[in-house]
C-alpha cells in the first residue's frame, strides 16, 4: 500500500525558534492533511491542502502542498511550550476525494525548551 | 457543535467482558470512521460508515463489532477482547466526499 515518509520522527528545539517537518510519497497524493497529537487525545486537524503548490496558514503554522503532489511541509513559526506534541501528515492517494481512507506517517515528535 | 464526542474516556476490561465504546457528533458529517492507535504509532484504520452503511471493513477481527444506529452515533462493541487489543480507540467523522476527517479524544482501553 501508500506510503509516506515523515520526517524528522523527533525534534528539540528552543522555545522562539521556528520549525520544520515535511513528508514525502512515492506516489501521488491528491490531499494532505497535517494533525497535531496531545498525549491521551485524539488528532486534531491542523491544515488542509488540496491543490499542488498551494500554500496555507493558520496562526503560526504554515503548510504547502508540493508541485509533485509527492511531497508537503508544515512549519511552525516562533515556537511556544504548547507547541509540543506529535504531528502526522496524512494524505488522499489518487482517485480523488472522499474515498475515506487516508494514509498517515508515522509522526514528528516535537519537544520545545523553555 | 462543532466536535466528535467519545465515550468512555477510560475503560479496563477482561477477556471475557463485553463492553461497547460510544461516539457521537453532530455536525451533520454522514461518514464515521473507528481507528485503533498504538503508542507512538499512527491511527489505523478499522471501520467505515458511509450514510449509516458499513463501507469499509480492514479486515478486523470478529470479536470487534461496529454498529451504526443512526447519523449521529457509532458504536464499537467489544467481546473477547486480547491483552494485544489495549490501544487509544479513535473515533472521527467526515462530510461526504471530504478527505478532513475530524477526530475525537479516543478511549483508552485496556484489556487484563
Amino acid at each position: 500500500g501508500q506510503q509516506l515518509n515523515q520526517s524528522p520522527q523527533s525534534m528539540f528545539i528552543q522555545e522562539g525558534e521556528d520549525v520544520s517537518m515535511n513528508c514525502t510519497s512515492s506516489s501521488i497524493f491528491n490531499t494532505w492533511l497535517w494533525y497535531k497529537q496531545d498525549p491521551g487525545e485524539g488528532p486534531v486537524l491542523l491544515i488542509a491542502l488540496y491543490k499542488a503548490g498551494e500554500l496555507t496558514s493558520n496562526g503560526r503554522l504554515t503548510a504547502q502542498f508540493g508541485i509533485t503532489r509527492k511531497d508537503s511541509f508544515l512549519n511552525i513559526s516562533a515556537s511556544i511550550p504548547s507547541d509540543v506534541g506529535i504531528y502526522f501528515c496524512a494524505g488522499q492517494p489518487g482517485s480523488g476525494a472522499g474515498s475515506y481512507q487516508l494514509t498517515f506517517g508515522k509522526g514528528t515528535k516535537l519537544s520545545v525548551i523553555p | 457543535d462543532t466536535e466528535v464526542t467519545q465515550t468512555p474516556k477510560h475503560l479496563v476490561m477482561g477477556m471475557t467482558n463485553k463492553k461497547s465504546l460510544k461516539c457521537e457528533q453532530h455536525m451533520g458529517h454522514r461518514a464515521m470512521y473507528w481507528y485503533k492507535q498504538k503508542a507512538k504509532k499512527p491511527p489505523e484504520l478499522m471501520f467505515v460508515y458511509s450514510y449509516e452503511k458499513l463501507s469499509i471493513n480492514e479486515s478486523v477481527p470478529s470479536r470487534f463489532s461496529p454498529e451504526c444506529p443512526n447519523s449521529s452515533l457509532l458504536n464499537l462493541h467489544l467481546h473477547a477482547l486480547q491483552p494485544e487489543d489495549s490501544a487509544l480507540y479513535l473515533c472521527a467523522s467526515s462530510r461526504p466526499a471530504s478527505d478532513e476527517q475530524f477526530f475525537g479524544p479516543g478511549t483508552r482501553l485496556t484489556v487484563l
